[in-house]
């Protein structure tokens, strides 16, 4: 089964600050990897995914995410966090035909302090 | 963007009785639609999977007659939680995408059951 793995429980970052919040997969075959934000008691927000192409993909709010074979980690990063960042964040990925749900790490609270 | 609601966005109920979440796609299509539970900072645990006009598939662990799923149409799904008790009580958030073959799903914005 498809899986991934978020080993940290929480990140602290000051404002202006890069933020990187880890995720590394474990898959059969090509990962098709996300990343979602979720604010207290709120549904999930797509940031990005990867499913082919560039190992560096952008997407919402600045974030972006390396994909890297090698390391088979998919980190989510942002150059310069922002206060109103401060959510919980999950790394997703694909499960194999016929389901197509997601996997889910166990989310990276992420605080950005002013 | 695609959008998907759910309806009510918190119960609360009183243990024994039954309820019904609606999961609705308003702008597109789904035919595979997902619910996922969330407990407190916890992860999303997929309970099951619908396809329009399937039955839905549950998964390990997760009881079929205790959570009850209908996907009738393209654009509603329903969870209804029969005889709800306290230990029922969580976070239940739907989603749904377009085509079988889609990459994305789209997450309705949750609904907080409490069973009293």
């Amino acid at each position: 089964a498809q899986s991934v793995a978020q080993p940290e429980d929480q990140v602290n970052v000051a404002e202006g600050n890069p933020l990187t919040v880890k995720c590394t997969y474990s898959v059969s075959g090509n990962p098709y990897l996300f990343w979602y934000v979720q604010y207290p008691n709120r549904g999930l927000q797509f940031l990005l995914k990867y499913i082919t192409g560039d190992n560096l993909v952008k997407g919402s709010y600045g974030f972006e995410a390396e994909f890297n074979k090698s390391q088979t980690s998919f980190h989510l990063k942002k150059p310069s966090a922002l206060v109103s960042d401060s959510a919980l964040y999950f790394c997703a990925v694909r499960d194999s035909p016929p389901g197509y749900a997601l996997n889910f790490g166990k989310g990276t609270s992420l605080l950005v302090t002013p | 963007g695609a959008v998907v609601s759910q309806h009510p966005s918190w119960v609360i109920c009183k243990s024994g009785t039954s309820v019904k979440i609606e999961c609705r796609s308003l702008d597109f299509q789904a035919t595979t639609m997902f619910w996922y539970r969330q407990f407190p900072k916890q992860s999303l645990m997929l309970m099951a999977t619908s396809n329009e006009g399937s039955k839905a598939t549950y998964e390990q662990g997760v009881e079929k007659d205790k959570f009850l799923i209908n996907h009738a149409s393209l654009t509603l799904s329903t969870l209804t939680v029969t005889s709800a008790h306290p230990e029922d009580s969580s976070f239940y958030i739907c989603s749904a995408s377009g085509e079988r073959d889609s990459y994305e799903q789209y997450f309705g914005p949750g609904t907080r059951l409490t069973v009293t």
